[in-house]
């Protein structure tokens, strides 16, 4: 079946410096990829989405590109801020729901 | 507008108690969800309804689970009885579109623990 498989973290990184969270998926087709955010006491929130293969999802300086060739939605931000300590999940819709990944936690000091 | 909300937003019960989470949808919205989170892990679904019909509980982990959405409006989620290996976060998402392109939007989510 479908799956998505993410960097284990946590990941602790110092303020401005270069994010990297992995994410490689296996599915039967070309599926809409996703990555959620989810804030300290918040909700899952939408980060952002790509839909077919070599679309580049961003969003509040993040960015993930579709790769069908590698099966991957590897997320990356140049600079990253305190504010963004947070549970990065990656996902894809496997028919009428997602599927998710174990989620990354992501800590950044300042 | 209002987004999804949960409630309670941490429950803690007893082996062998029973314990309804509720979800509120943002309105309008025909599609609602039911995801768990447990142990650090994946965030699995459980079903999806389309209004008040469910649409699938493949993800259901066994029938001490039992799900409605009355009216098509809020959905309860009822574990009895609970067990330890029902400790998790459960979330509740709601899209309007169909689920194959639509967004879901998902609440805060409620904690459960079972000791």
């Amino acid at each position: 079946g479908d799956s998505v498989t993410q960097m284990e973290g946590p990941v602790t990184l110092s303020e401005e410096a270069f994010l990297t969270i992995n994410c490689t998926y296996t599915a039967t087709g070309y599926p809409s990829l996703f990555w959620y955010v989810q804030y300290p006491g918040e909700g899952l929130q939408l980060l952002l989405k790509a839909t077919k293969a070599d679309d580049k999802g961003s969003n509040k300086g993040f960015e993930a590109t579709y790769r069908k060739e590698t099966t991957s939605f590897h997320l990356e931000k140049g600079s990253v801020q305190v504010s963004d300590s947070a549970v990065y999940f990656c996902a894809l819709r496997g028919g009428n729901k997602l599927v998710f990944g174990a989620g990354t936690i992501l800590r950044v000091k300042s | 507008e209002a987004g999804v909300t949960q409630f309670p937003s941490h429950s803690v019960i007893e082996k062998g108690q029973t314990v309804t989470l509720r979800c509120d949808p943002i309105s309008g919205h025909d599609n609602l969800y039911w995801y768990r989170r447990v142990m650090g892990k994946e965030i699995k679904f459980l079903l999806h309804f389309v209004k008040e019909s469910k649409q699938d509980e493949s993800g259901m982990p066994n029938n001490r689970f039992l799900a409605e959405r009355t009216g098509g409006t809020y959905s309860t989620l009822k574990v009895q009885p609970a067990e330890l290996e029902d400790s998790g976060v459960y979330f509740c998402a709601s899209s309007q579109d169909p689920p194959t392109r639509g967004t879901q939007y998902f609440g805060p989510g409620t904690r459960l623990t079972v000791t």
